[in-house]
């Protein structure tokens, strides 16, 4: 099973700063098709999941320019530029390379 | 626009049975696969089991093999999951999931 890893679990950040949040992978997570299957999701309370980014790095529809993701390897990352105050909640990475599909432990993002 | 619209749920006493549907709209149901993905109170987000778009193959968490069952109708645009022989730990928000989730559903287990 690949065990997603994210630090730090809480974060509190000031509107208009940026923050970022990692998620380390135990294993590659890059298919011989050329895809990263790593996955951001943001969850407010009372909300399901919503999809930020997907393959790594891809913003998806709807989702502000202000939120991205990047890889090295094992090690992903999601930045979001101007933290907003709509951004609170709890980010989780998730993979899909290999069953069983695994998710990151959560970061709680509060707002100052 | 993808809708996934849940339904089912409910209080069960341990060793009792549920199931769960969600209806997709807004893209072509048969084209893709799906997963079915639980929260527990307060906890993070376990999957739970996945289907492909033509329902001919299953997969399923460790923890609900042997019990839940995943299965799609593509005819009615319908994914649906079969929760046997529950145990107070499988109590949990349910979700359908694509890129876009299902609102959820609630699942208690007690007695």
């Amino acid at each position: 099973e690949i065990v997603l890893t994210q630090t730090p679990l809480f974060l509190s950040v000031t509107p208009g700063q940026p923050a970022s949040i990692s998620c380390k992978s135990s294993q590659s997570l890059l298919h011989r098709d050329g895809k990263t299957y790593l996955y951001w999701y943001l969850q407010k309370p009372g909300q399901p999941p919503q999809l930020l980014i997907y393959e790594a790095s891809n913003r998806f529809f709807g989702v502000p320019d202000r939120f991205s993701g990047s890889d090295s390897g094992t090690d992903f990352t999601l930045t979001i530029s101007r933290v907003e105050a709509e951004d609170f909640g709890v980010y989780y990475c998730m993979q899909s390379i290999q069953i069983p599909l695994t998710f990151g432990q959560g970061t709680k993002v509060d707002i100052k | 626009e993808v809708q996934l619209l849940q339904s089912g749920g409910g209080l069960v006493r341990p060793g009792g049975s549920l199931r769960l549907s969600c209806a997709g709209s807004g893209f072509v149901f048969d084209k893709y696969g799906m997963n079915w993905v639980r929260q527990a109170p307060g906890k993070g987000l376990e999957w739970v089991a996945a289907i492909s778009g033509r329902g001919d193959t299953t997969y399923y968490a460790d923890s609900v093999k042997g019990r839940f069952t995943i299965s799609r109708d593509n005819s009615k645009n319908t994914l649906y999951l079969q929760l046997n022989s529950l145990r107070p730990d499988d109590t949990a928000v349910y979700y359908c999931a694509l890129d876009s989730w299902g609102q959820g559903t609630l699942v208690i287990v007690s007695s």
